[in-house]
Order: structure tokens, then sequence, then C-alpha cells
């Protein structure tokens, strides 16, 4: 199947800082959505956005399908952002959404 | 609506023992599907529905049985319980297939924490 790489693997940032969390993918799609993961185990979607740029408050993502990337952005954070960001993408006709290992963000005050 | 509802939150086994992790949505969806997340592994697939008394597999279907009577529900059978199956269990759904470009998210429950001695 696709291979996804998150990276950073692991971000810590002090209350108010921004953060870039970026998505690696081996081959095209149709489908990426971004997931975050909170502390209590709750996965909820923040985008569906397999190309293009889309924005949410302080959160926005942009996808670069023809180099195989998605970035998302989280401006001003908050000890609320913390948790883990999943991103998953699936291929044309594909049954599934491959899931990368995710960025754990933690956000200290 | 209540979306994705998981049951149970937890349960321990013991190996050898089987049971069923239930999941219903009320989103009529036509894709349904569960995954296991390990520590350092994200989200893998074990199996999937596009539809009532359709199923496939995904990719660590070993060990686990699905059936799909009815568009809402959706369970998950452990038909004899090992250690290797101790992990966070998902289900999730959408109203289309992920690889149909229909803008259409995926939404999940909020997960069963199995344990298995």
């Amino acid at each position: 199947g696709i291979q996804v790489e998150q990276s950073p693997p692991d971000l810590i940032l002090q209350e108010g800082a921004n953060s870039t969390l970026r998505c690696n993918f081996s081959d095209s799609v149709n489908n990426l959505q971004w997931f975050h993961q909170n502390p209590w185990g709750q996965l909820i979607n923040l985008f569906y956005i397999p190309s293009g740029t889309k924005q949410n408050g302080r959160l926005s993502a942009t996808t670069v399908a023809t180099e195989r990337y998605s970035l998302l952005y989280i401006s001003s954070s908050q000890t609320t952002d913390s948790g883990v960001y999943f991103c998953a993408v699936g291929e044309t006709g594909a049954n599934n959404l491959f899931f990368g290992t995710g960025t754990r963000l933690t956000v200290i005050p | 609506n209540a979306g994705v509802t998981q049951t149970p939150k937890f349960q321990v086994l013991k190996t050898g023992q089987s049971m069923t992790l239930q999941c219903a949505q009320d989103m009529n969806h036509e894709y349904m599907s569960w995954y296991r997340q390990d520590p350092g592994m994200g989200l893998r697939l074990i199996h999937y529905s596009v539809g009532a008394g359709i199923t496939d597999q995904g990719e660590v279907p070993n060990g686990y049985n699905v059936s799909r009577s009815t568009t809402e529900d959706f369970p998950l059978r452990l038909l004899s319980a090992a250690p290797s199956q101790t992990s966070v269990y998902f289900c999730a759904s959408s109203y289309t297939l992920p690889g149909l470009a229909t803008n259409e998210k995926l939404f999940f429950g909020s997960g069963t924490q199995l344990s298995v001695l």
C-alpha cells in the first residue's frame, strides 16, 4: 500500500507559538484527511484536503498533490491543541485510508 | 445524530475467549470500517464494508470476523482472543468509499480499549 510519513514525530510548543506539521506520501492520492486525536483518545476530522488550501479558524492545511505532501499549520497554539495529529491518504478507487504514525504535539502554558 | 457509537469502551479478556465489539452509525453511511491502533504504528485497517451484505479484509484481518446485516451496524468479532490483539479499536464510517473524490470525511467512534491477558 501507499506509504505515509509524518514529521516531526514529536513537537513541544509554548502556548501562543505557531507550528507546521508535514505529511509525505509515496503515490498519487485523491483523498487526504487530517485528524486530531485528543488526550482522551477521540479522533476528530480536521480537514478533507486532497489538493489546495483550506482554513478553519487557527488551523489551515495545504496539499501539493503533484509533489506528494501536505502541511498542517497551527497558529497561536493553545493547550487544547495538544494530542496526536494524523494524516491519512487514499488512492483513486481505494477502499481504505492509509494512516501515518502521527505527530504528537504538546502545548505547554 | 449520535454519529458513530462504539461499545464497550473498555474490555479485559483472557486468552482464548471470544467477544464482539459493537459499532453503530446513524448517518446512513454506506462505508464502515474497523481499525486497530497500536503504539508507534498509527491506525491499521482490519475489515471494511461498502454496504449491507458486503465485507472485505483490510491490512490485518487475521483473528477477526465481521458481518454487515444492516446499514447501521458493523460488529467486529474476536474469535479466540490472543495477547497480540491487545489494542485500541476504532470503528469509522463515511458516506462513500475513501477512494472516491467526493469530499466525504471519515468519522470515528470513541474507541474500545481491549486488553487480552
